[in-house]
């Protein structure tokens, strides 16, 4: 069965809205989960490293101000999109490991209009 | 360079047959290296895991690293339709939280 359980699975949003993502580790805890974003045809690109506890880890390009990220407890980080943009339509995946490689969430589909 | 290379495919190998898959990477101090199967509109499955130099086998699936040569790569074999997806290499880089980069993927289609 599923580990890491991710919500919504599609969002639909007018331009200049906030939409946020949830994802939540079952049965497990983790301090440490990976929020990724992947474009039609392309491959996953790591954007944040979320850590409970303290401030996220953003990769190079990745505008902190725009994706908010909160890792508030051990089972639970949220990823919120601020005044989303059309360019800002994705596929947004999280990932957490409980041991080995990382588990996916389901993903979530953003459309912004 | 990029952190994370693959054979950009598409590749398309008859049912039956042996589909191989390249990997290679830029960190030499990783340690953890992942394939995963996507399908169209999925999120990613983890279907192997590879710490050591050689051979891993599960089920159809083979996985091959060479630390020395920065090389990964799955072998599928009796290749079947169902097989078809997007498969992406994976590796955890040396970081404070072992972040987890992927290459660019390689389509597979296995043809009946």
């Amino acid at each position: 069965g599923a580990v890491v359980s991710q919500h919504p699975s599609r969002v639909i949003c007018k331009s200049g809205t906030s939409v946020k993502i949830e994802c939540r580790s079952l049965d497990f805890q983790a301090t440490t989960m990976f929020w990724y974003r992947q474009f039609p045809k392309q491959s996953l690109m790591l954007m944040a490293t979320s850590n409970e506890g303290s401030k996220a880890t953003y990769e190079q390009g990745v505008e902190k101000d725009k994706f908010l990220i909160n890792h508030a407890s051990l089972t639970l980080s949220t990823l919120t999109v601020t005044s989303a943009h059309p360019e800002d339509s994705s596929f947004y995946i999280c990932s957490a490991s409980l041991g080995g490689g990382p588990y996916f969430g389901a993903g979530t589909r953003l459309s912004v209009l | 360079q990029k952190e994370v290379e693959q054979n950009s495919g598409p590749l398309s190998v008859p049912e039956g047959a042996i589909a191989s898959l390249n990997c290679t990477y830029s960190d030499r101090g990783s340690q953890s290296f992942f394939w995963y199967r996507q399908y169209s509109g999925k999120s990613p499955e983890l279907i192997m895991s590879i710490y050591s130099n050689g051979d891993k086998e599960d089920g159809r699936f083979t996985a091959q690293l060479n630390k020395a040569s920065q090389y990964v790569s799955l072998l599928i074999r009796d290749s079947q339709p169902s097989d078809s997806a997007t498969y992406l290499c994976a590796v955890k880089f040396r970081t404070s939280y072992d972040k987890v980069i992927f290459g660019p993927g390689t389509s597979l289609s296995v043809i009946p």
